[in-house]
């Protein structure tokens, strides 16, 4: 497995559109997590899933933000009629469940820019 | 909540020379997980070290070495042999323990430069 993978690395948009991010997990890991991070700032929670099921959202994510994991798989991040104040890098990350052995580590993929002009 | 402050917004060493990032945390737990990651321009995150709050003993990877200092929740990285490619954001980061499903609570970071 070579990692978390995500798409597109960078996005460009104008206000008002939508765009969809998606990130491939560590194929073992259960949960998946979606950060944003705005330019010299560290990364904010947005939401997580273990599994399908999204167990947490963030107040950060508006009604205009939704995040799917179907299957348990692959996971998209969807940002409709997007503003100027969303332009941000989307980071998402997994990790595995406890068990032994479990560090807590979370594994990044290297994040999907996105530009709203 | 669980907060973390890294109060140095950029940091200057000389290659070959050792630094130390600051970063203190607040928590009413007390089973837990300390990480730095370290973020280079326009690359992705990736873990530098980690520190688990049960162990007294301090976590070491190579040149890199932490302060953990449970009682004042202070978590510091030191480098050692500063490197050119150790510059990068450095993130220090908080994860409640006992296999919840919390993720990371991160600081604001430390620019790290170094100087040739």
């Amino acid at each position: 497995d070579t990692g978390v993978s995500q798409d597109p690395r960078h996005k460009i948009t104008k206000r008002g559109q939508n765009v969809t991010f998606r990130c491939d997990p560590i194929s073992e890991h259960n949960r998946l997590y979606w950060y944003r991070q705005t330019l010299g700032q560290g990364p904010e929670f947005l939401t997580y899933f273990q599994n399908e099921a999204q167990l947490e959202k963030s107040r950060l994510l508006s009604d205009r933000f939704s995040a799917e994991r179907p299957k348990g798989s692959f996971s998209t991040l969807e940002i409709q009629r997007t503003e100027q104040g969303d332009s941000a890098m989307y980071l998402c990350a997994s990790s595995p469940l406890f068990r032994a052995g479990f560090t807590g580590e979370l594994f990044f993929g290297e994040g999907s820019r996105l530009t709203v002009l | 909540a669980q907060t973390v402050t890294q109060s140095q917004p950029e940091m200057s060493v000389q290659e070959a020379e050792t630094v130390t990032l600051s970063c203190t945390y607040d928590t009413s737990e007390s089973d837990y997980y300390l990480f730095w990651y370290k973020q280079p321009p326009s690359r992705q995150m990736i873990l530098v070290i980690r520190q688990e709050a049960y162990k007294q003993q301090n976590a070491t990877e190579n040149r890199f070495s932490v302060n953990f200092q449970k009682a004042a929740k202070s978590f510091s990285l030191k480098i050692s042999d500063s490197q050119l490619g150790d510059a990068a954001m450095y993130f220090c980061a908080y994860r409640s323990g006992g296999g919840g499903a919390d993720g990371l609570t991160f600081g604001k970071g430390t620019h790290l430069i170094i100087q040739p």
